[in-house]
């Protein structure tokens, strides 16, 4: 159980391009959802937090303008990467929450912008 | 808002030896404290966590204890295996705070058979 499923798994885009990554909780109802970023060899930093319904919040020095971050139901949430440049080149990862402490990681999205 | 250091960055232990990685937090309203096994490319993994009401919680080989007058917790792996070998890294949660994770730097086991 608690199965977190991200699409895609990787993607190369043009810089200028706007790129989408989803996240799917596939056997349970997410009350929220998670959305991070990794560098290689660096720790997760959390991007923003979503629940259902209402508006993602973004963390300190985010850009909610650039990603965006729409939570339709209580399985999937979405990440657009807008605009996109090769700074923005990164590991994305996803998790979800029941309604306990406990998060559930997606298995990430490398994004590379040319 | 809550800061976590983790303690060592890499960690190298022989096949068998036990090992442990440390872990502090700032914030004396955090209240949970998962840890999470990450091999190269791959999800985080959640191994073990343990709640502030709770001093040590094992689980097989992997046992996790908490300090919260020090604001400290541990993660002690015993008996270690090759399959061991990957990043560790610690979190904290602070109470009502949407249950939003904050996470230490994270620690690369090797385990050398």
């Amino acid at each position: 159980g608690a199965v977190v499923s991200q699409h895609p798994s990787w993607v190369i885009c043009k810089s200028g391009t706007s790129v989408k990554i989803e996240c799917r909780s596939l056997d349970f109802q997410a009350t929220t959802m998670f959305w991070y970023r990794q560098f290689p060899k660096q720790s997760l930093m959390l991007m923003a937090t979503s629940n259902e319904g209402s508006k993602a919040t973004y963390e300190q020095g985010v850009e909610k303008d650039k990603f965006l971050i729409n939570h339709a139901s209580l399985t999937l949430s979405t990440l657009t990467v807008t605009s996109a440049h090769p700074e923005d080149s990164s590991f994305y990862i996803c998790s979800a929450s029941l309604v306990t402490d406990t998060q559930y990681f997606g298995p990430g999205t490398r994004l590379t912008v040319l | 808002g809550e800061n976590v250091e983790q303690h060592p960055s890499t960690l190298s232990v022989q096949e068998g030896d036990s090992a442990v990685i440390k872990c502090t937090y700032s914030d004396s309203a955090s209240n949970y404290f998962p840890w999470y096994k990450q091999e190269l490319g791959k999800r985080p993994q959640l191994i073990i966590d343990i709640r502030s009401n709770v001093g040590e919680k094992k689980d097989q080989r992997i046992a996790v204890t908490l300090n919260k007058t020090a604001k400290h917790f541990s993660l002690h792996i015993t008996e270690t295996q090759p399959e061991d070998s990957a990043v560790y890294f610690c979190a904290a949660r602070v109470g009502g705070s949407n249950y939003k994770l904050t996470f230490g730097k994270g620690t690369l086991l090797t385990v050398n058979p």
